[in-house]
Parts: C-alpha cells; sequence; structure tokens
C-alpha cells in the first residue's frame, strides 16, 4: 500500500537552529500539507501546498516557517531559526483531491526535540 | 474559531462493552472525518461522513454525522483489546477546503 514517507524520524536541535523536516508523498497526489502536534495537545494544521504554491496557511505558519517541494518528489518544511515551542510532532499527509472529497493519507512524522 | 470539542476524553472498558464517541462543534462542517492514532504513527483515516445524517459501518464500528453537519458519533459494539488507541475526529471547514480541524482525541483503553 502507498506511503507517506518522512525523514528523519527525530531530530534534536538547539535553539535558533535551522531545521528542514522531508517527507515524500503518494507519488500520484496532488495536495501536499503539514501538520504538527504538540505532546499532548490537538493535531494542528500549518500549511497546504497545491499546484506549486502554498493554498492556506495557519497563524502558526509564521515567516520562520517555509516549505518547498523541490525536486517533484519531495516535499519539505524547513523551520528558519528554531524556539523551543516548535518542539513537537510533526506530520506530513497528501491526499490526491482536496481534504473534504478524499483521503488524507499521513506520515508516521518527524519528532523534533529544540533544546 | 472553529473548534471540535470530544468527548469522553478517556474511556476504559471491559472487553465486550459497547461505547460511544462524541464529536460537537458550533460551527458546520462540509464533512468530518474519523482518525485512529497509535502511539509514534501518523493519524490513519477510518471513514469520511459527508451528507447531514448519514451512518456509515465498519465491522463493529458505526460512524454517524449529524443532519445539521455539525457533530457526530462513534459507536463501538462489543469492543476488544484491539480496538485500544486514541480517536480522533476531524472536520473539513464548510467555507475552505484545504485544512482538517482536529478534536483533541478519546483515548480508549479495552481491557481482556
Amino acid at each position: 500500500e502507498p506511503e507517506v514517507t518522512q525523514t528523519p524520524s527525530h531530530q534534536v536541535t538547539q535553539m535558533g537552529q535551522e531545521v528542514i523536516l522531508r517527507c515524500v508523498p503518494i507519488s500520484n497526489h496532488l495536495y501536499f500539507y503539514w501538520y504538527r502536534q504538540i505532546l499532548g495537545q490537538k493535531v494542528e494544521f500549518l500549511v497546504s501546498f497545491y499546484n506549486n504554491e502554498i493554498s492556506e496557511k495557519s497563524e502558526i505558519f509564521d515567516d520562520q516557517f517555509s516549505v518547498e517541494r523541490p525536486d517533484g518528489s519531495n516535499f519539505t518544511l524547513k523551520i528558519r531559526s528554531t524556539k523551543l515551542e516548535d518542539s513537537a510532532m510533526y506530520f506530513c499527509a497528501s491526499s490526491y483531491e482536496s481534504p473534504g472529497a478524499n483521503v488524507l493519507t499521513f506520515g508516521a512524522g518527524s519528532r523534533l526535540t529544540v533544546l | 474559531t472553529q473548534l471540535l470539542e470530544q468527548s469522553p476524553q478517556f474511556l476504559s472498558i471491559q472487553e465486550g462493552e459497547n461505547l460511544t464517541v462524541y464529536c460537537n462543534s458550533s460551527s458546520v462542517f462540509s464533512s468530518l472525518q474519523w482518525y485512529r492514532q497509535e502511539p509514534g504513527e501518523g493519524p490513519v483515516l477510518l471513514v469520511t461522513v459527508v451528507t447531514g445524517g448519514e451512518v456509515k459501518k465498519l465491522k463493529r464500528l458505526t460512524f454517524q454525522f449529524g443532519d445539521a453537519r455539525k457533530d457526530s458519533s462513534l459507536h463501538i459494539t462489543a469492543a476488544q483489546p484491539g480496538d485500544t488507541g486514541l480517536y480522533l475526529c476531524a472536520g473539513v471547514s464548510a467555507g475552505g477546503y484545504n485544512k482538517l480541524i482536529f478534536g483533541a482525541g478519546t483515548r480508549l483503553a479495552v481491557h481482556p
């Protein structure tokens, strides 16, 4: 069964460092997403990406965050200067159509720990 | 801000019992999805309900979408230890189409 692959599974970084989280969505999917889940809290929407541009982003997704689909297969989330409160599980997801109409497939997540 | 409230937060029951998990909001959603999440993994979709009043069954799980598309429930019949996990509801807002709004989840433990 096709799956969304995320790397790394766990990253520990110092506050202020840049972090890049990588995702390989399902190959024929057109919509790509990043969500995050702070320990013990809800899964929160960060950003959606379609047709090589951001289609929607949340208040959390400020200037420190950026997304890119550099080569047609990878989908990356960059945090420019990490803060302690960025510590969370980051989930990448993809879908063939917009989420209301179709299945969103989530990756296993990348755990980010900022010290 | 759209919110989805799930109840109960925690549920601990014996094998064979029935249970219902609720997902409520004051907002209308164009569709609502139920996920199950295991520790250290991403959410896995169980079902999507789209039409007000819709009922879907997945073996021993029954999902219902409220007539007004503001609430949903998940009913499990004769729960088994394998049903243990975190159940999340997530809605697609009626005004948008690109993001899911998640509830906080119901953590279910089914004891043999």
